[in-house]
């Protein structure tokens, strides 16, 4: 069965760097686009990234455009988000999540990772 | 993008139904038939249950079921169970490229 499990979540300071990782098995990788998604404390989902299957295509809402990197490593079945210059705003729960092609829907995620921004 | 519009919470009763609406806009719900639904059970992986407005993948329960009219979308569970009891979220994709959720609806089944 598909399985997505993050990490790399901790507390990190402001304007310094962090990367989560999302490892990812029971399905062929490389031929999914994938997304991270967080949850900031007490409210909603709220989208942040998705990379397409072959890694060429990537996308960024634009509380983090210019601050994180969505990107891949096919050999080693893992998903990537570098964390840049993070703020207070970025403290959530993120979650990994398999992309459900030509669906725009995502159809597993993992358990998530709580990243804190604080000094 | 903002977030698309859902209702902070709604209840029932187990054996009734409740409908929960997701309110979008032209650049996401009104223009796409992409919308999806998830369910979320705090401290769990979210789950899809709806895809591309109408869809049930399958393993979900036929006791839920969407459908959208306009920038409008919306979830019907009928036959409210306690396990029901989670946190409903819905989804668009966008005109930008990008995806929107909405806030999120409380359900309680009292």
């Amino acid at each position: 069965q598909v399985q997505l499990v993050e990490s790399g979540g901790g507390v990190v300071q402001p304007g310094t760097s962090l990367r989560l990782s999302c490892a990812a098995s029971g399905f062929t990788f490389r031929e999914n686009g994938m997304h991270w998604v967080r949850q900031a404390p007490g409210k909603g989902l709220e989208w942040v990234a998705l990379i397409s299957g072959d890694g060429n295509n990537k996308y960024y809402a634009g509380s983090v455009k210019g601050r994180f990197t969505i990107s891949r490593d096919d050999s080693k079945n893992t998903l990537y988000l570098q964390m840049n210059s993070p703020i207070a705003d970025d403290t959530a729960v993120y979650y990994c999540a398999k992309d459900r092609s030509l669906t725009w829907s995502l159809d597993a995620w993992g358990q998530g990772t709580l990243v804190t921004v604080s000094s | 993008q903002s977030a698309l519009t859902q209702p902070a919470s709604v209840s029932g009763s187990p054996g009734q139904s409740i409908t929960i609406f997701c309110t979008g806009t032209s650049s996401d719900v009104g223009t796409y038939d992409y919308v999806s639904w998830y369910q979320h059970h705090p401290g769990k992986a979210p789950k899809l249950i709806i895809y591309e407005v109408i869809n049930r993948p399958s393993g979900v329960s036929n006791r839920f079921s969407a459908s959208k009219s306009g920038n409008t979308a919306s979830l019907t569970i009928s036959g409210l169970q306690s396990e029901d009891e989670a946190d409903y979220y819905c989804s668009s994709f966008t005109t930008i490229n990008t995806w929107v959720f909405g806030g999120g609806t409380k359900l309680t089944v009292l």
